[in-house]
C-alpha cells in the first residue's frame, strides 16, 4: 500500500536548535499538509500546499517555523529556534485537492525540545 | 502548574457489542465528512468517508450516518473488536473552497473490553 513516510520519528533536542521534520507524500499526490497535534489543542492544521505551492500556513508560527517543498517527492517543516512548547507530534498528511478524496497520514514525528 | 489536556470522551464497550461514535459540527457548508482512526504511536488511519449529498455509507462492519439537519454524524462499528480500540475523530471540510482542509473534532477514545 502507498503511504506517507516521515521522518526521523522520535527526535529529542535543547531548545535553541535547529529541527528539520521530512515527509515523502504518496506518489501522485498534489496536496501536502502538516499538522501538529497536542493534549492542549488536539490536532491543527499548521500550513499545506497544493502543487508544491503554498496555500495556506495561517496556523504556523511565521517567526520560528517554515516549510516548504523542495520538490514533489519531500516536504520540509523547520523550525528555529525551538522551544520546550514546540514540543509535539507532528503529522505530514498529503491527498488529492479539490476532489474531496480522503488524506493520508504519516505516523508522524514526536519532537521533545528540552 | 500542573497541565491540563483535552478531555476525551470515552466509550467502552464489550467485544462483540456494537459501538456508535457521535460527532457535531459546527460549519453549515461542510458538505464532505471524514472518519479517521488513530492508534498509539500511529498517524490518523481514514475509514470511511460520506457526502453530503448521502445520510448513509457503509464499509467493512462500518457504517456512518450523516445528518445534515442537525449537522450530527455517527459511526457504526458492528461486532466490535479489541483492534477496534483506538481515538476516532471526525473530520469535515466544504466542497467548494475548502481545497479538502479539513476541520477536525477534539475525538472519542474506544475502548474494548474482553
Amino acid at each position: 500500500d502507498a503511504r506517507v513516510t516521515q521522518t526521523p520519528r522520535h527526535k529529542v533536542t535543547e531548545m535553541g536548535q535547529e529541527v528539520t521534520m521530512r515527509c515523502q507524500p504518496i506518489l501522485g499526490h498534489n496536496t501536502v499538509f502538516w499538522y501538529r497535534q497536542t493534549m492542549m489543542q488536539g490536532l491543527e492544521l499548521l500550513a499545506y500546499f497544493r502543487n508544491r505551492a503554498p496555500l495556506d500556513d495561517s496556523g504556523m508560527p511565521k517567526d520560528r517555523f517554515s516549510a516548504e517543498m523542495p520538490d514533489a517527492t519531500l516536504a520540509t517543516l523547520k523550525i528555529q529556534p525551538s522551544e520546550p512548547r514546540d514540543s509535539a507530534v507532528y503529522f505530514c498528511a498529503s491527498g488529492w485537492g479539490d476532489s474531496n478524496q480522503p488524506q493520508h497520514f504519516g505516523d508522524g514525528t514526536r519532537l521533545s525540545i528540552l | 502548574g500542573e497541565s491540563v489536556g483535552l478531555h476525551l470522551p470515552t466509550l467502552s464497550v464489550q467485544e462483540g457489542d456494537n459501538s456508535i461514535i457521535n460527532c457535531a459540527y459546527s460549519n453549515s457548508a461542510s458538505d464532505y465528512f471524514i472518519w479517521y482512526k488513530q492508534e498509539s504511536g500511529k498517524g490518523p488511519q481514514f475509514i470511511i468517508d460520506i457526502r453530503s449529498n448521502m445520510d448513509k455509507r457503509q464499509g467493512q462492519r462500518v457504517t456512518v450516518l450523516l445528518n445534515k439537519t442537525v449537522k450530527h454524524l455517527s459511526l457504526q462499528i458492528a461486532a466490535t473488536q479489541p483492534g477496534d480500540s483506538a481515538v476516532y475523530f471526525c473530520a469535515e471540510t466544504p466542497l467548494t473552497g475548502g481545497g479538502n482542509k479539513l476541520t477536525f473534532g477534539t475525538g472519542t477514545q474506544l475502548k474494548v473490553e474482553l
